[in-house]
């Protein structure tokens, strides 16, 4: 079955950029999305690219695909307190109405 | 506004006791998932629902069952077979329907299930 890794902890400075990876796979997905938890809280959707993007910006958010090496990440500019959260990569499967969710990232921002 | 809503926040079960987590949502979406979430682990999937009067296992039903009499609706109940229920519980909805082609999911806020 389709398998989804991410790196269990990451912790960066105020204001530096933060960079969350994603590796999958299963390359049949339409598209890859990026979710944000906060404690005690349900996900909440930040982006999502389409497959056959390599990238998508959104304000502070930048999203790279690597198809080739089934590679998706994350990066967030001028990171601030306020992004420390669990961050999930998540791939629809193609032909059913499932999605697929990493282990999530935590990120914690250092003032 | 239209959202996904779960109750209760907070829940706690006896041994050998079913409970109900309640999920509701004013999205009109057809698709409505429940998943579970353990720490430091991602979200599994319990069961989903395509459409009214229809549901699907997911990759942990055992001890769980749900219903979908309501399109509004898609209640979880953990039933005493499930021996390890403690939990956070995460409803979803999507709008998949004949012709979509990304239907983002939407969550309520969880409920956190706890054993006494």
């Amino acid at each position: 079955g389709e398998d989804v890794e991410q790196s269990l902890f990451l912790s960066v400075r105020e204001g530096d950029s933060s960079v969350i990876n994603c590796t999958y796979t299963d390359s049949s997905s339409t598209y890859l999305y990026w979710y944000k938890q906060e404690p005690g809280a349900g996900l909440q959707l930040l982006t999502y690219i389409f497959s056959n993007m390599d990238m998508k910006q959104d304000q502070r958010l930048t999203v790279l695909l690597n198809k080739k090496d089934k590679h998706l990440s994350l990066r967030i500019a001028d990171t601030q307190t306020g992004d420390s959260a669990i961050y999930f990569c998540a791939l629809d499967t193609s032909g059913t109405y499932k999605y697929i969710f990493g282990t999530g990232t935590r990120l914690k921002v250092l003032a | 506004d239209g959202g996904i809503t779960q109750s209760p926040k907070y829940l706690f079960r006896k041994e050998g006791q079913n409970v109900t987590l309640s999920c509701e949502q004013n999205l009109n979406h057809d698709a409505m998932y429940w998943y579970r979430q353990d720490p430091g682990q991602g979200l599994r999937l319990i069961y989903y629902s395509q459409i009214v009067n229809d549901f699907q296992k997911g990759d942990i039903a055992e001890g769980y069952s749900v219903s979908r009499e309501k399109k509004e609706s898609f209640p979880l109940t953990v039933t005493s077979a499930q021996k390890n229920p403690t939990a956070f519980y995460l409803c979803a909805s999507s709008g998949w329907g004949a012709g979509a082609t990304n239907e983002k999911l939407f969550f309520g806020s969880g409920t956190q299930l706890s054993v006494l």
